[in-house]
């Protein structure tokens, strides 16, 4: 079965720039589009993102300005790029599949697979 | 402040059923979005509950069921069960072309 795995750096220094990979096994990267979310220590869940096979992208517009999101087909990746990163950007990321269907002309997306997530710190 | 509103805890004892609400406004619920449900157990990720308002993707129990009626949207769990204790969160579209997702309720099985 599918199966999703973040990686990156777990701290990450005021300022600098938070790079994550997700790594997708048991399927093909190309059939589906992912997302980022984060969430932070005992608090809820934000979405970070989309990034379509296409590789076009939508951003969460109050992250929009920091964020990037690219893939890699040749290695069925998806990354995260998260600059200028504060204290505020400490959490778990995650990356999930998109499971999109259209109802009513209208296109939707839920989450569903999620990779375990990694834990990022951002302190000096 | 989570853009959907859900209530910070619901409890049961086991057999009996909860309900979780979300609450959101004219730009996402309101607007004939579509709601979905996460069950996150702790220290993991969230698992898929309900796509679309009301479907269970495969391995779901029946257990679980959702509707959605004006701004608002439920989740119904029935026949509670102890391992049923966990945090839910519901998500929807908003117009200002993001993903929003609710604060999340937790669960406790009494």
């Amino acid at each position: 079965q599918v199966q999703l795995q973040e990686s990156g750096p777990g701290l990450v220094k005021p300022s600098e720039t938070l790079s994550l990979t997700c790594t997708v096994s048991g399927g093909s990267i190309i059939s589906y589009n992912w997302s980022w979310i984060r969430q932070p220590a005992g608090k809820g869940l934000e979405w970070i993102g989309r990034i379509y096979i296409s590789g076009s992208t939508n951003y969460n517009p109050s992250l929009k300005s920091r964020v990037t999101m690219s893939v890699d087909t040749s290695k069925n990746q998806v990354s995260l790029k998260l600059s200028s990163v504060t204290a505020a950007d400490t959490a778990v990321y995650y990356c999930a599949r998109n499971h999109g269907y259209c109802t009513n002309g209208i296109c939707y997306n839920s989450f569903d697979i999620w990779g375990q997530g990694t834990m990022v710190t951002v302190s000096s | 402040q989570s853009v959907l509103t859900q209530p910070p805890s619901v409890s049961g004892a086991p057999g009996q059923r909860v309900t979780i609400s979300c609450t959101g406004s004219s730009s996402n619920i309101g607007a004939g979005y579509d709601v979905h449900w996460y069950q996150q157990l702790p220290g993991t990720a969230p698992k898929l509950l309900i796509y679309g308002n009301s479907n269970r993707p495969s391995g779901v129990p029946d257990r679980f069921s959702g509707s959605k009626s004006g701004t608002s949207a439920s989740l119904a769990i029935t026949g509670l069960q102890a391992e049923d204790e966990a945090n839910y969160y519901c998500q929807s579209y908003d117009s200002s072309l993001s993903e929003v997702f609710g604060g999340g309720t937790k669960l406790t099985v009494l």
